[in-house]
């Protein structure tokens, strides 16, 4: 079966301090891979998703990047987070085709301090 | 692309009753797909139910079901006999050829004993 891997669970880091969340999915090939964040008591707000390795789409300009080195691995990273960075970020997967569901990873919590 | 909109933040039910959540969206595809995700306290994403827009039959799951009114760009959740373990912020998603999930606000059930 399938799993997703996320970690770390739990973050605090300083302002201006690099960033990278990394998430690996397992007993899948070809993956589609998604970045989504979760404001306090909000919805969630997809930042990146990848087709392939290499394939990065971004959603929103922002202070983040993503990098899909491997078929299964996905990294969210920051060169210099700002306070507006804190908050709940999960990572996702699906089978690709149309109508697939997303199954997340247990998501990182993130405060910037 | 895509908008839902969940104009229930918070809704309450008691045990073994019956309740309804409601979710509007709005998209421009005429193939996509709905889903109704949970996420109880420990925050992981947990699927519900799915519906096929081009599926007429609303989609159940157990104790789940949908209403799904598609000339009226409505996809409601039923869960009958609630039970404590529902308690939840409960998410309306909406997908369509960009295979991305466009999530409404999320409601918070709380089951009240």
């Amino acid at each position: 079966s399938q799993t997703i891997h996320q970690w770390p669970a739990t973050l605090v880091q300083p302002v201006g301090s690099p960033l990278s969340l990394e998430c690996t999915v397992e007993g899948t090939s070809n993956p589609n891979l998604y970045w989504y964040r979760q404001a306090a008591g909000r919805g969630l707000q997809l930042l990146f998703y990848s087709v392939g390795i290499g394939q990065i789409s971004s959603e929103v300009p922002q202070n983040l990047s993503a990098s899909r080195p491997q078929d299964r691995q996905f990294i969210l990273s920051s060169k210099k987070l700002l306070l507006s960075d804190s908050g709940f970020y999960l990572c996702a997967w699906s089978s690709g085709p149309l109508g697939s569901p997303l199954h997340f990873g247990n998501g990182t919590r993130l405060t910037v301090t | 692309a895509q908008t839902v909109t969940q104009s229930q933040p918070e809704m309450s039910v008691q045990e073994a009753e019956t309740v309804t959540l409601s979710c509007t969206y709005d998209t421009s595809e005429s193939d996509y797909y709905l889903f109704w995700y949970k996420q109880p306290p420990s925050r992981q994403m947990i699927l519900v139910i799915r519906q096929e827009a081009y599926k007429q039959q609303n989609a159940t799951e157990n104790r789940f079901s949908v209403n799904f009114q598609k000339a009226a760009k409505s996809f409601s959740l039923k869960i009958s006999d609630s039970q404590l373990g529902d308690a939840a912020m409960y998410f309306c998603a909406c997908s369509g050829s960009a295979r991305q999930l466009t999530f409404g606000s999320g409601t918070q059930l709380t089951v009240l004993p």
